[in-house]
């Protein structure tokens, strides 16, 4: 099975501040990384696919980059709607699986 | 619009049973592969299993293979999840998650709580 070590578990920032979290995979896959956001008592929603693609209605302070089997979200200037747990999943091969999680709060 | 509408949880006692369904709408449910996500009080997120579009093809997480079975039809667009010899560890809100193409599961429920307890 794909291991995805997400890092960091939780972070403390401010409004404005340029945040990144890091998932990194046990073997490759192929660009095949999403990244969601979820707000508490929600479903989460995609933010990224494909490593790299922002979904669309996304707005475009998330990003995300992908080297080797390290992959990156960031948000270029936090703001107060994005206060919220970020989660990756791999879905390259079964079974599926998420990271642990990045709670972002503020600080 | 899209929506996933999931029922059937509830409290069960260890090593029983329950059924959980999941009713899409707003899109042609038979063109996308579904998926179960469940994820425990204050805790992550974890795939529980997969379904092709035409039901041929199922997945599982080793957490629940072998007791855990995924099924669809496509004429009453529904996906189903039979549960069986529960554990505590169960315990969780059970997602339906619509998975478009192979790269990300586009539409989620809002889940049904499972309650794995004496």
């Amino acid at each position: 099975d794909i291991q995805l070590t997400q890092s960091p578990s939780f972070l403390s920032a401010s409004v404005g501040d340029r945040v990144t979290i890091t998932c990194r995979a046990s073997q490759g896959i192929s660009s095949s990384l999403a990244w969601y956001q979820q707000k508490p008592g929600k479903a989460p929603k995609v933010l990224i696919y494909a490593a790299s693609t922002l979904q669309g209605g996304v707005p475009s302070r998330f990003s995300g980059s992908e080297s080797g089997t390290e992959f990156t979200l960031t948000i270029s200037s936090l703001q107060p709607e994005d206060f919220a747990t970020y989660y990756c999943q791999q879905l390259n091969n079964y079974p599926l699986t998420f990271g642990g999680g990045t709670k972002v709060e503020i600080k | 619009e899209v929506e996933l509408l999931e029922s059937g949880g509830g409290l069960v006692q260890p090593g029983g049973s329950l059924r959980l369904s999941c009713a899409p709408s707003g899109f042609t449910f038979s063109s996308y592969a579904m998926n179960w996500v469940r994820q425990a009080p204050g805790k992550g997120l974890e795939w529980v299993s997969g379904i092709s579009d035409s039901g041929d093809r199922t997945y599982y997480a080793d957490s629940v293979r072998g007791r855990f079975t995924i099924s669809r039809d496509n004429s009453k667009n529904t996906v189903f999840l039979q549960m069986s010899s529960l554990r505590a560890e169960d315990t969780a809100l059970y997602y339906c998650a619509r998975r478009p193409g192979s790269y990300y599961f586009d539409s989620w429920g809002q889940g049904t709580l499972v309650t794995v307890s004496s």
